[in-house]
């Protein structure tokens, strides 16, 4: 069955360094998203993106934080200059359509640790 | 704006029926789901329901959707040890791009 991949399964850096968080979505998805959980804590949406563009993004998504499709494969998500909140569970995920018929299928996840 | 509610804790015995409830705001909400995570694991989708139904079974799985009241339930037949996760009831609204909304999470422990 397909599934969405992410990588490297766990992070550590130290604060103020630029990470970037790496997903495979499944092949023949469109829609790709960003979502990431506090330790303990809700899983928080960041950011959904569509035809190589953000189509919404929450609160939590700042200038920090940016999302890329390099290639027809991988879709990132880079925090520029990490701090301590930034430590989290990351989730990517993905989506075939936005539509009533569809789901969001979600990745292991990346677990981020800033020191 | 939509906030997903859920009871934190639920212990029950192997072989019993588990009952995870949730409630939810956003009257707008499309799709109601229940995922599952293991601990150290990702989210794995267990089953949707559409907000036009009101009950969905599939194995020992069991949705119901009571939309007036917008609470929403998934019971767990014959719950086994692998069963122990958190359960996540979520929601997302119509029209968008589906960002979902998560509760806080049922933390299930089942006793064998």
């Amino acid at each position: 069955e397909p599934e969405v991949t992410q990588t490297p399964s766990h992070q550590v850096t130290q604060m103020g360094q630029e990470v970037i968080l790496r997903c495979v979505p499944i092949s023949n998805h469109l829609y790709f998203y960003w979502y990431r959980q506090i330790l303990g804590q809700k899983v928080e949406f960041l950011v959904s993106f569509y035809n190589n563009e953000i189509s919404e993004k929450s609160e939590i998504f700042d200038d920090q934080f940016s999302v890329e499709r390099p290639d027809g494969s991988n879709f990132t998500l880079k925090i520029r200059s990490t701090k301590l909140e930034d430590s989290a569970m990351y989730f990517c995920a993905s989506s075939e359509a936005s539509g009533s018929t569809d789901t969001q299928y979600f990745g292991p996840g990346t677990r981020l640790t800033v020191l | 704006g939509e906030d997903v509610e859920q009871s934190l804790f639920l212990s029950v015995r192997e072989g019993d029926s588990s009952v995870i409830n949730c409630t939810y705001t956003d009257s707008s909400s499309t799709y109601l789901y229940w995922y599952k995570q293991e601990p150290g694991a990702g989210l794995q989708l267990l089953t949707y329901i559409f907000s036009n139904m009101d009950m969905k079974q599939d194995q020992r799985l069991t949705v119901l959707l009571n939309k007036k009241d917008k609470h929403l339930s998934l019971r767990i037949a014959d719950t086994q040890t692998g069963d122990s996760a958190i359960y996540f009831c979520a929601e997302s609204y119509s029209g968008g791009y589906q960002k979902v909304t998560f509760g806080t999470g049922t933390k299930l422990q089942v006793i064998p």
